[in-house]
């Protein structure tokens, strides 16, 4: 059974310009969550897509934004990209149901640099 | 409003002594109640959650936590620290009815030393 994968691994970007991050679901699982983790901080929640629809959204503004594709896989987007977006973007699938009980499958991240 | 609290940023044990991480929920409906681990530079393993069932939850790699309801708490034990155990702990809600939602606390650093 495959994980939770993300692409790229590392990126390095500058002030303004936009970004795309990958994420692939592990199998069977239809919701997927995403995650900014700043330096020293836990995880703070940025949106879920469940069936290709948002459901739910954390306190981040509209320049992040994200897509569900058929096969659950995910990309999030982050435009007009400023230097405290620098940080670790963890990407979570769940099983079916999305239910609040059920365990949230972590990738190994992508860890973004703005300079 | 739900909110995590873990307290200490850093703690620091034996090779051998007991392993006591705290944290502490806001939550004005009834949560579920998740630990994670997560080592240098890979993502957030599950170590164990609770879902209403047993109050005292036994996960992986022998942690285990209890659910007080009356203290608001979720501490995270083990008896005996090993070396391996060293590695960043996060507390994390996730409340029912509201969708797989989770929020984390800021984090433990578990130092083990020899």
């Amino acid at each position: 059974e495959t994980g939770v994968t993300q692409s790229p691994t590392h990126l390095i970007k500058t002030r303004g310009q936009q970004v795309t991050l990958r994420c692939s679901s592990q199998s069977g699982h239809n919701t997927v969550s995403w995650y900014q983790q700043a330096l020293g901080q836990g995880p703070q929640f940025i949106f879920q897509y469940y069936r290709e629809e948002e459901n739910g959204r954390g306190n981040f503004p509209p320049r992040f934004s994200g897509l569900q594709f058929p096969n659950y896989s995910s990309e999030l987007n982050v435009n007009a990209l400023e230097l405290d977006d620098s940080a670790l973007y963890l990407c979570a699938s769940s099983p079916p149901g999305a239910d609040s009980y059920n365990e949230q499958f972590f990738g190994p991240g992508t860890r973004l640099t703005v300079l | 409003a739900q909110s995590v609290t873990q307290l200490g940023s850093h703690v620091s044990v034996s090779e051998g002594a007991l392993v006591l991480l705290r944290c502490n929920y806001s939550s004005s409906v009834p949560p579920y109640l998740f630990w994670y681990v997560q080592y240098p530079n890979q993502g957030l393993q599950l170590l164990l959650k609770y879902t209403s069932a047993a109050t005292l939850v036994k996960g992986i790699n022998g942690f285990e936590a209890e659910f007080k309801k009356s203290e608001t708490s979720f501490h995270l034990t083990k008896p005996s620290a090993h070396m391996s155990d060293a590695a960043e702990y996060f507390c994390a809600v996730s409340l029912r009815a509201s969708g797989n939602q989770f929020y984390f606390g800021t984090g433990t650093s578990l130092t083990v030393i020899p």
